[in-house]
């Protein structure tokens, strides 16, 4: 069974920086390319972020780019967002997805950026 | 970018009646290895997305075969033949074809 587990989310002030992690199971990770999709309060799915499998290609929203780093351990099945600079229009849950058409997706965690 | 718009935003339909929502994309989504990478997700309330259909017409295993896409180059459709309560929701559709991907603004399904 193909499971995504978000974490690290939680309340940061304007400027600060925040690193999520998504470790996964019940999949080849190392040849899935995996993907951050964020939905702020009460408004529709943003893409973020995605990460090849079998390159290192990485892809980036112009809305996060220069700012977040998309990386992944493939020796511990683990997916990370490293979040710099962030702004309050960044306040969003964070959702982990799965291959370049988001099949899976985990349970999310809530960034909230405010002073 | 590819904008994908999505008719209508609010759909109040009666349990056991059809439902259909429409997507469109400013730019062709055949890809140049000729598929079309359209994928419709739901998300139930308090719940996080769920795929649905994936290159447009293809039900993930588990979905109820009353729901359906179909659709060509720049226009799809999602329909649910018969809509049930759990079918609550918000529907978006998705375009994998081109970076950056890009979601509609999403459906919400309701019971009148």
């Amino acid at each position: 069974e193909v499971q995504l587990l978000e974490s690290g989310g939680g309340l940061v002030q304007p400027g600060g920086s925040l690193r999520l992690s998504c470790a996964a199971s019940g999949f080849t990770f190392r040849r899935s390319p995996m993907t951050w999709v964020r939905q702020a309060p009460g408004k529709g799915l943003e893409w973020v972020s995605t990460f090849s499998g079998s390159t290192s290609n990485t892809y980036y929203a112009d809305s996060v780019k220069g700012r977040f780093t998309i990386s992944r351990d493939n020796s511990a099945n683990t997916l990370y967002l490293q979040m710099n600079s962030l702004r309050v229009d960044d306040t969003a849950i964070y959702y982990c997805t799965k291959d370049w058409n988001f099949d899976y997706w985990g349970q999310g965690t809530l960034v909230t950026v405010s002073s | 970018d590819i904008v994908m718009t999505q008719s209508p935003l609010s759909l109040p339909v009666t349990l056991g009646q059809p439902a259909s929502i429409s997507c469109r994309s400013s730019q062709s989504l055949v890809h140049s290895d000729g598929n079309i990478y359209l994928n419709w997700f739901q998300q139930r309330p308090g719940q996080s997305p769920r795929r649905l259909i994936y290159e447009v017409s293809n039900r993930e295993s588990g979905v109820p075969d009353r729901f359906s896409g179909s659709g060509s180059d720049t226009d799809f459709t999602l329909k649910i033949s018969r809509v049930e309560a759990e079918d609550v929701g918000v529907y978006y559709c998705m375009q994998g074809t081109q970076w950056p991907r890009t979601f509609g603004q999403g459906t919400k399904v309701e019971i009148k």
